[in-house]
């Protein structure tokens, strides 16, 4: 079963609008985190924004903010007043945490290709 | 530039061939992972190194694939007698568990392997 679903394979926003990009996530873990990261054209993958599972705050870095509920197993993305820069792949990926350990591999959606238009 | 860097950046070869690929992390992390992406996909996990221990692997790394890194720093993945469905773009990322507070891995820019 997939443990990251990403299920917006594209986006649409206008530029300077808000947009929310939809992940969802499967664990049994009680420790786990949550990040995106954006991809763009160029191919290099950005980290934009964590959230931990024991956070009890949404985490906003800037323009990014995660909306966490963790009853839904959902970690949205918000990206507010849209760039033309931010038209890129954009990935949800979740961190098990084996033991407590944090060394863990990142489990990747498959991603949301978002567009921003003039 | 002080990022994670790879190369090559891009590799043609034909079916049968090896290749292999290198990583240079981020001086003062530890940990170094390798992925492997495919066109409409996420990266996949594939390896993963604690200083020059590799610590875990994917069921995705076959025999003909193996990863090194010999003294902590750098790392190469080489794929044996490489088949056409070895055509994806491999990522390497690396992150340290004292300098990051969320120990989130930086990646660089991916050597993209097309095999013919």
């Amino acid at each position: 079963a997939q443990k990251i679903t990403q299920t917006q394979p594209g986006m649409f926003v206008q530029e300077k609008e808000a947009v929310t990009l939809d992940c969802t996530y499967d664990t049994s873990d009680q420790s786990y985190g949550l990040f995106w990261y954006k991809q763009p054209s160029s191919g290099e993958m950005i980290f934009l924004i964590y959230q931990g599972s024991y956070d009890e705050q949404n985490a906003t870095e800037g323009r990014y903010s995660l909306n966490f509920q963790k009853a839904r197993k959902s970690a949205n993305l918000v990206i507010s007043a849209s760039q033309l820069g931010d038209s890129a792949m954009y990935f949800c990926a979740m961190r098990e945490a084996p033991y407590g350990g944090s060394q863990g591999n990142l489990i990747f959606g498959k991603g949301t290709k978002l567009s921003v238009k003039p | 530039d002080t990022g994670v860097s790879q190369d090559p950046r891009h590799k043609i070869t034909k079916r049968g061939q090896n290749v292999t690929f290198r990583c240079d992390p981020i001086s003062e992390h530890n940990r170094l992972y390798w992925y492997r992406q495919t066109l409409g996909q996420g990266p996949e996990f594939l390896t993963y190194f604690q200083n020059e221990a590799q610590l875990e692997k994917s069921r995705l790394l076959s025999d003909r694939f193996s990863a090194e890194r010999p003294k902590g720093s750098f790392s190469t993945l080489e794929i044996q007698r490489t088949e056409q469905g070895d055509s994806a773009m491999y990522l390497c990322a690396s992150s340290s568990e004292w300098t990051s507070a969320y120990n989130e891995q930086f990646f660089g820019p991916g050597t993209r392997l097309t095999v013919l």
